[in-house]
């Protein structure tokens, strides 16, 4: 089975900042890569699919990229609402897995 | 607008078995794979088990492999989890979700908000 991993696990950051996250596949898997995100109490939301294409309706803020094993989501000019958890997840085999997470904060 | 809505958590004892139902609305139900995904409190996402539009084509978890059985009833709209045999590692905020095509894709577009199962004695 394919793993994933983030990192960091957690990170703080300022409303305006620049943040990224990285997630490692154990093997190769192309571009099937997916992002979510979940606030606290609720349902994931998926941002990006295909490591970086957005979903309709997500701010051009976020962007994905990387292909292979390396891949990494970055926000940029973070704003209040994006204080949250986040999650890849590899669609390119079953079982898909998802990375631990990693949840941002304000600092 | 599409809305996932989750029934049939609640506290269940080792052994025993509830049925999850996840009762869909606002999209084409049956021309979409649908799927369950776990998550312990505070903890990380664990796909449970997947099914096609049609019901021919099932996946799960090696960890519910087995205990648990995914199946739709496409005319009521409605995704359901038997599961069977818990164990209080299952115990977890279930969540039902709809992929973006009718086989087993690994999209999951939208999520419900889930439903508590506690396995404790």
């Amino acid at each position: 089975d394919i793993q994933m991993t983030q990192s960091p696990s957690s990170l703080s950051a300022s409303v305006g900042d620049r943040v990224t996250i990285t997630c490692r596949a154990s093997q190769s898997i192309g571009i099937f890569l997916n992002w979510y995100q979940q606030k606290p109490g609720e349902a994931p939301q998926f941002l990006i699919y295909g490591a970086s294409s957005l979903k309709s309706g997500v701010p051009s803020r976020f962007s994905g990229s990387g292909s292979g094993t390396d891949f990494t989501l970055t926000i940029s000019n973070v704003q209040p609402a994006d204080f949250a958890t986040y999650y890849c997840q590899q669609s390119y085999t079953a079982p898909t897995a998802f990375g631990q997470g990693t949840t941002l904060d304000i600092k | 607008e599409v809305q996932l809505v989750e029934s049939g958590g609640g506290l269940v004892q080792p052994g025993k078995s509830v049925r999850l139902s996840c009762a869909a609305s606002g999209f084409n139900f049956d021309g979409f794979a649908m799927h369950w995904v776990r998550q312990i409190p505070g903890k990380g996402l664990e796909w449970v088990s997947s099914i096609s539009w049609v019901s021919d084509d099932l996946a799960y978890a090696d960890s519910v492999k087995g205990r648990f059985t995914i199946f739709r009833d496409n005319p009521k709209h409605s995704l359901y989890l038997q599961m069977d045999n818990l164990r209080t590692e299952d115990t977890a905020f279930y969540y039902c979700a709809k992929g973006e095509t009718k086989g087993l894709d690994w999209n999951f577009e939208f999520w419900g908000r889930g439903t508590l199962v506690t396995v404790s004695s």
